[in-house]
Parts: C-alpha cells; structure tokens; sequence
C-alpha cells in the first residue's frame, strides 16, 4: 500500500518567488493537514482540509494557502517567499477527522530552501 | 487550547540503559496523546497513541508511555536503548473538539552511546 506522498522532496527557491507543494494522502484518507518544521523545531500546524473543505488554519500570513482537490490530494501555495520559509514542509493524512483518537500519517516532507 | 511541553531537548543514553522523555501537556478537552519518531531525513512515525482505553500504553519497538492525568503527564520509557533508537522525539496532542489537529512539543533528541 503507498503511503503519504509529497512532490517534491527537495526545492531551492528565491527570495520573492513562489511555490507549489503537493501531497496525495493514503487512499481512503479523507483529510490533508499540513505542517512547517523548522530547523531545530517541532512542527506547527498550518492547514487541515476534509471532504475539500478548510476545517483549521494555524496561525500563518495570508501568503500561505492551500487547496485539496475531489480526489483528495492537496496543493500548499506560497507566495513571496521569505528566507525564514525554509523548512520541512509535511503533509499528514487522516481517515477522517471527526472521530477521536484518529491517527495521522505522515510523507517524507518537502525539503525548502529559500536563498 | 491545548499545548504540549517537553522537558528535555537532549537526552543521552548509554546502549542498553532505560531510557526516559518526559512531557506535560494542557488541554481543555479530553486529549488524544502520541508519541512519534522522526529519524534523520525521515518522516514521521507514530510510536504509540492513548486512547482512554488505559493509562499504560506500548508502542512499537519497545516503547510504553504512560497517561497520569492529575500530573497531565505523558512520560515516554523504554527499558533498555539501542543504537537505532538514536532519532528526535515528538510528544503531541490532539482534540476531537478541535478537529483533531496535532499540537507538538518541541523535541527531544535522543543520543545513543555505544
């Protein structure tokens, strides 16, 4: 069975530039959540979608945004990048977020690096 | 809100010896807890969850953890350490109230020694 997949793994982007990160969640998941890992740091929420729909936003600017499609795999934008977006950026999949105790299930990341 | 707090940043171990990570949590709601592991280069894997079902949980490769509410600790152990188990440790903790969004600690990175 495939796991949580993110594209790409590794991304060198300018200062100013834009991004695109993409996670397809285990087939079945129902819901996408994405997280920042900083250097040295644990990782902090910046969205969750189920059935399509925002459910939860952490507390990032406006320049981050994210989308998830029908067949549930999801898109993190980023707009005018700064140096300190470099980070891991990790998707995690759920069954469904309404049910206590559901575990989440984590991809690779995408490694960013803004010079 | 809910918030997690880990004590230690670093823990050294000698191989063979226990191993303790320690964590405090808050919470409004009846939490979910988990533990994960992120080795070098790796996602996340999930070592053990608490469900309510009991206070003493065991997880993969030797782990437990265990729930004290009046303490609102959860406190991750394992008996003796390997080499492999050398990797950063993440507490964290969920609401269903809230959607079940994972709150994280900010790590403890376990050192080995052979």
């Amino acid at each position: 069975d495939a796991g949580v997949t993110q594209s790409p793994t590794h991304l060198i982007k300018t200062r100013g530039q834009h991004v695109t990160l993409r996670c397809s969640p285990i087939s079945g998941h129902k819901s996408v959540s994405w997280y920042q890992q900083v250097l040295g740091q644990g990782p902090q929420f910046i969205f969750q979608y189920y059935e399509k729909e925002e459910r939860g936003r952490g507390n990032f600017p406006d320049r981050f945004s994210a989308r998830q499609f029908p067949n549930y795999s999801s898109e993190l934008n980023v707009n005018a990048l700064l140096l300190g977006d470099s980070a891991l950026y990790l998707c995690a999949s759920s069954p469904d977020i309404l049910v206590a105790n559901t575990e989440a299930f984590f991809g690779q990341g995408t490694r960013l690096t803004v010079v | 809100a809910q918030s997690v707090t880990q004590l230690d940043s670093h823990v050294s171990v000698s191989e063979g010896t226990p191993v303790l990570l320690r964590c405090n949590y808050s919470s409004s709601y009846s939490p979910s807890l988990f533990w994960y592991v992120q080795h070098p280069n790796k996602g996340l894997q999930l070592l053990l969850k608490y469900t309510s079902a009991a206070t003493l949980v065991k997880g993969i490769n030797g782990f437990e953890a265990e729930f004290k509410k009046s303490e609102t600790s959860f406190h991750l152990t394992k008996p003796s350490a390997h080499m492999s188990d050398a990797a950063e440790y993440f507490c964290v903790v969920s609401e269903a109230a809230a959607g079940n969004k994972l709150t994280f600690g900010g790590g403890t990175r376990v050192l080995v020694k052979p």
